[in-house]
């Protein structure tokens, strides 16, 4: 059974930082994508970043390009998002996603329950 | 504002259909697959619909999906009232070079 469970996240100060850990077990990590997905508080899905089976590309939001990087460690099958200087906005509850096999265009076909991340003063 | 358009809300009695559409552009949908997702109130986002109409196994084939031009839509029928949630599509925007979800539609049955 395919599981991610994502950990780290909490109440922040803007300008701070916060690392988001996605276990997975279930499935060979390191042979798909993984990418995080966050959605504020009411709010919809919005993309944050993907990247590949080897970690070596990424793609990442513009929303979030400069202070977000997103890396995985297929040796502990387990994927990461270091998020710094963080803003009001980036509240949201934060989800991994595994990438669909054997499709060209992202799909997402295994979520976590997800991580709340607070920044407030 | 996302990028890729749905309706806020639909609507349908228990038993009968619905369609929920989803516009984009030639650099989203028009160049790129599109996929479906349903999320249930306090739940994870659920795939419904990948490569615009494949159903990823365990879906049944109550919900389908179609795409034509910058346009893609979502089928169900036989709604259930299990069937109440939020769906959204997404695609890859060839010109961001991201991963794009539409703003969401709610269903109500």
């Amino acid at each position: 059974e395919v599981q991610l469970l994502e950990s780290g996240g909490g109440l922040v100060q803007p300008g701070g930082s916060l690392r988001l850990s996605c276990a997975a077990s279930g499935f060979t990590f390191s042979s798909f994508a993984m990418s995080w997905v966050r959605q504020a508080p009411g709010k919809g899905l919005e993309w944050v970043s993907i990247i590949s089976d080897s970690g070596d590309s990424t793609y990442t939001a513009d929303s979030v390009k400069g202070r977000f990087t997103t890396s995985r460690d297929n040796s502990k099958d387990t994927l990461y998002l270091q998020m710094n200087s963080l803003r009001v906005e980036d509240t949201a509850v934060y989800h991994c996603a595994k990438y669909v096999v054997a499709t060209i265009t992202p799909a997402f076909d295994y979520w976590g329950q997800g991580a709340l991340v607070t920044v407030s003063s | 504002q996302s990028v890729l358009t749905q309706p806020p809300s639909v609507s349908a009695a228990p038993g009968q259909k619905v369609t929920i559409s989803c516009s984009g552009s030639r650099s989203t949908i028009g160049n790129n697959y599109v996929s479906w997702y349903q999320q249930l109130p306090g739940t994870a986002p659920k795939l419904l619909i990948y490569d615009n109409s494949k159903r990823p196994s365990g879906i049944p084939d109550r919900f389908s999906g179609s795409k034509s031009g910058t346009s893609a839509t979502l089928g169900i029928t036989g709604l259930q009232t299990g069937d109440e949630a939020d769906y959204y599509c997404g695609t890859w925007d060839s010109s961001l070079s991201a991963v794009v979800f539409g703003g969401g539609t709610k269903l109500t049955v």
